[in-house]
């Protein structure tokens, strides 16, 4: 697509249920990040794949935070038994990395998840 | 990892005025990515720098590689210029860090 795409654009959720985000990323793009934004504050990294692996998932606050990437392509962030400090905005951005070098940032308009 | 800071962390400016905005990296770096966040929260792309200098209208911004530092100039500052300007690093095939942003006001 023209654009990283994400879905839902708001999602509003009781507590303990489970939700699913979704991200379509720039086509061709091999790398794919989350991010999380609570209300006035900076980004927080959740988890990075390339390709279809998740060399780095240091920042899923808890087990109960999933994603995975099939095709290299779509990206699925789950979120189990949803509590109310999961309200935030998750991020999804995408890149095609040219060697080390070269490698250039795209966001999508993110997800709005109010947790009830 | 990479270690990202930025500074002022909020800024007011009358419109017309020009403004720095500095980002500080604590180790050497392939990529650096200069973005503003809207008030309805997009991110936007304004640079990609690594190293060097750009300049797209109103806005420019240098990257000293080797003093890793990163600056943003926004000159003729306009009501639109308002949000949450970050700035990421990171290298080649590592996750991107941010910094904690600089928030933006101009006011008319």
């Amino acid at each position: 697509g023209a654009g990283v795409s994400q879905s839902p654009s708001n999602k509003v959720t009781e507590k303990g249920k489970d939700v699913e985000l979704r991200c379509d990323p720039i086509s061709g793009h091999t790398a794919l990040y989350w991010y999380r934004q609570s209300l006035g504050q900076g980004l927080e990294f959740l988890i990075y794949f390339q390709g279809n692996s998740a060399p780095d998932k240091s920042g899923l606050p808890s087990d109960r935070f999933s994603a995975e990437r099939t095709g290299g392509s779509v990206s699925t962030l789950t979120i189990q038994r949803t509590q109310q400090e999961d309200s935030a905005v998750y991020l999804c951005a995408s890149s095609t990395p040219q060697g080390p070098t070269n490698e250039k940032l795209f966001f999508g308009s993110g997800t709005q998840l109010s947790v009830l | 990892g990479i270690q990202v800071e930025q500074s002022p962390p909020d800024l007011i400016l009358q419109e017309g005025a020009n403004s720095t905005l500095r980002c500080n990296f604590s180790d050497s770096v392939n990529n650096l990515q200069w973005f503003h966040q809207n008030p309805w929260g997009q991110l936007i792309n304004l640079f990609y720098i690594p190293s060097g200098t750009k300049q797209n209208g109103r806005l420019s911004a240098t990257t000293v590689a080797t003093e890793r530092y990163s600056l943003l100039y926004i000159s003729s500052s306009q009501t639109t210029d308002s949000g949450v300007y970050f700035c990421a690093a990171w290298g080649g095939y590592q996750k991107v860090t941010f910094g904690t942003g600089t928030k933006l006001q101009v006011i008319p």
